[in-house]
């Protein structure tokens, strides 16, 4: 039962322009979301989050956006750079407990 | 502050063999996670422990996998009797709280290579 979708295993984004990676999520109960990123052979590191009771938190050039009627999350990067291109991963967290990760979506930003 | 230490980094085992995954979190971290990232796959939960607790191990095959996190020392998930199905990359993650709110600090991973 995944709990957390991301149903675009890719995307390819032209540098300067904005990178938009969605995530869906089944359980209403999730009190987090969170996007993390993760560049090969290396661990993820987190990027932002997004408490359930709110709509939109923004970091820099990362906004994450949370429609819970829909029960979807996304997030942008705008301006996207090189350095940019990694896997990312949405994650929700339940109240006090473990967080569930999605599959990843693997962004490349070209040149 | 040295981030999440695991290791070994690498880990090469013959089906029947015992695996030991070793993981110390951050200085103050007193919650550990493990996750397990098969080739192509997703980061897949197994196991939140508090020292001396294991909090949470609905992500964990019921049989050959054990993880402890004693009061003294490193976070240790082991798997016993490998099979070439344990092949992943196993990640461990740490964080002063439960929760969301309380980001998961992760380490480099153990890349275990079942022959």
């Amino acid at each position: 039962d995944q709990q957390v979708k991301q149903n675009s295993p890719s995307l390819s984004v032209q540098e300067g322009r904005i990178s938009i990676l969605n995530c869906d999520y089944t359980n209403s109960m999730f009190d987090y979301f969170l996007w993390y990123k993760k560049y090969p052979a290396e661990g993820p590191t987190f990027l932002i989050s997004i408490s359930s009771i709110k709509d939109k938190n923004e970091d820099g050039r990362f906004t994450v956006f949370l429609n819970k009627s829909a029960k979807h999350l996304s997030l942008h990067i705008v301006p996207s750079q090189p350095g940019d291109s990694a896997v990312y991963f949405c994650a929700a967290s339940w109240p006090f407990g473990k967080v569930v990760f999605g599959q990843g979506t693997r962004l490349t930003i070209n040149p | 502050n040295a981030g999440v230490m695991q290791n070994p980094r690498h880990l090469v085992r013959r089906r029947g063999q015992e695996a030991r995954l070793r993981c110390s979190p951050m200085k103050g971290h007193s919650h550990v996670y493990w996750y397990r990232q098969l080739p192509e796959e997703g980061l897949k939960f197994m196991v939140y422990l508090q020292k001396e607790n294991i909090i949470d191990e609905s992500g964990m095959p019921k049989e050959r996998f054990s993880a402890e996190f004693p009061k003294e020392g490193p976070s240790i998930l082991r798997i016993q009797q490998v099979v070439r199905g344990d092949s992943a990359a196993y990640f461990c993650a740490s964080s002063p709280g439960a929760g969301g709110d309380y980001e998961q600090f992760f380490g480099p991973g153990t890349r275990l290579t079942v022959l």
